[in-house]
């Protein structure tokens, strides 16, 4: 079946860079976007972008432009977001999502990764 | 950027209730409107697409409406397992935007 699996929770510190990875597997990778989408703790979701898993074209939220970056390996089906210079407000739960496109958003996605900036 | 507002923030309800969540966007976004569903410690489940589309495997106790500025998502008869947290999120231009939520609660 049709899944995103993300990799496992992380614990930074301010000022450091984080890596999450997200899998995709049970259709073609290379036709679809993954967007990035995270949530604070008790907070709304939050779009931070997306990267067409075929072309590499990405796109970014403006608060995130050059602190954010999201590449795809697409031999591995995967998909990466890098976030530099954390901050505490930075700790979130980071979810991947598919863009089915034709008017379909975010129709699957990952379980989500925890990233906890701490000291 | 457009500004999505979810009323009310909760509702407590009873199984059985027929349930109307109101997502209103700051301009107008035509009928590119989503709902999703988010139970806690989980990832959020796609429901509807274009306003009113019901997402294939969706129970059509579920339904959405509305176009332009005013959407509703209407559960017809509620069931245990649909005590969740709702969004609404627009896809009519970047950067795409959800509501604050509406936690339905029994």
């Amino acid at each position: 079946q049709i899944q995103l699996v993300q990799s496992g929770a992380e614990v930074r510190e301010p000022g450091a860079s984080v890596k999450v990875s997200c899998q995709a597997s049970g259709y073609t990778y290379t036709s679809y976007a993954i967007h990035w989408v995270r949530q604070a703790p008790g907070q709304r979701l939050e779009w931070m972008g997306w990267i067409h898993a075929g072309s590499g074209d990405t796109k970014y939220l403006q608060k995130f432009q050059g602190r954010v970056t999201f590449t795809r390996d697409t031999s591995a089906s995967t998909a990466y977001m890098e976030l530099s210079s954390l901050k505490f407000e930075d700790t979130a739960v980071y979810f991947c999502a598919r863009d089915r496109g034709s008017g379909r958003p975010l129709d699957v996605w990952g379980k989500g990764t925890t990233v906890t900036v701490s000291s | 950027d457009i500004q999505m507002t979810q009323s009310p923030s909760t509702l407590s309800a009873s199984v059985g209730d027929r349930v109307t969540i109101t997502c209103r966007a700051s301009q107008s976004i035509s009928i590119w409107l989503a709902w999703y569903q988010q139970k806690p410690g989980k990832a959020p489940k796609f429901l509807i697409y274009k306003a009113s589309s019901l997402e294939s495997g969706v129970p059509s106790r579920f339904s959405g409406s509305g176009s332009g500025t005013e959407f509703t998502l209407t559960i017809s008869s509620l069931q245990p397992d649909d005590f969740a947290t709702y969004y609404c999120q627009q896809y009519n231009s970047y950067p795409w935007t959800f509501g604050q939520g509406t936690e339905v609660e029994i």
